[in-house]
């Protein structure tokens, strides 16, 4: 069982390029999350997935946007890299309802912008 | 708007002593809260999940507790060791089925040899 795996773990990038980040689970999970964290913001939610097929905004949508791919995996794009973007960006994964719905986080990507 | 709030943002205490770490949020309708730890340049590792109904959790020498009504949650560690050393958050689930996490910023705590 890999839980939650992100690619890729680093990554630079020039202002305006684009490139989309990947996440998968294999933990049969219905949700799934995408998460940034700054030094002194913490982290918060970009967007997140109730279901295979639904993707919503969370708290910082702009500049991103996201693909449910299927059940496992959840994609996050950057269509036009800003300096602002650079940060580490978390996805995450939740059980359905009524199960303990813990949380669990994969290893980050690391992006810089400049 | 939810806030979690997790002061101070860092402690130093030397090997062997009791420490509480304390977590409050402002809206007390929550799904659950859960408590992970941050190694540096490391991804969240959870470490206890207390629903809304219970009113702590225990894992080896951890135990988490919740006070829904006065907003608060403390993480209680047991003869700490330098090995605890690490970033401890505390996120907050909104009640309904998305069960969104609203995290604190988390406490830096460095356990002394």
């Amino acid at each position: 069982n890999a839980g939650v795996t992100q690619t890729p773990k680093f990554q630079v990038l020039k202002t305006g390029q684009s490139m989309t980040l990947q996440c998968a689970q294999d933990m049969n999970h219905n949700s799934m999350y995408w998460y940034r964290q700054d030094p002194g913001m913490g982290l918060r939610l970009i967007y997140y997935s109730a279901s295979e097929g639904t993707t919503d905004k969370g708290e910082v949508p702009n500049g991103y946007n996201v693909s449910r791919l299927n059940k496992r995996e959840f994609s996050l794009r950057l269509e036009s890299a800003a300096p602002s973007q650079t940060s580490v960006y978390f996805c995450a994964s939740r059980g359905p309802p009524g199960s303990y719905n813990e949380q669990f986080f994969g290893p980050g990507t690391r992006l810089t912008v400049l | 708007k939810q806030e979690v709030t997790q002061i101070p943002a860092a402690l130093s205490v030397p090997e062997g002593e009791n420490l509480v770490l304390n977590c409050s949020f402002t809206d007390s309708a929550i799904y659950n809260l859960q408590w992970f730890r941050q190694d540096p340049g490391k991804g969240l590792t959870s470490l206890l999940l207390i629903q809304s109904s219970q009113r702590e959790q225990t894992s080896g020498r951890l135990n988490a507790s919740l006070d829904k009504s006065s907003g608060r949650s403390t993480l209680y560690i047991a003869a700490s060791q330098p090995g605890d050393s690490a970033t401890y958050l505390c996120a907050v689930a909104h009640t309904g089925a998305n069960s969104k996490l609203t995290f604190g910023k988390g406490i830096t705590l460095s356990v002394r040899p």
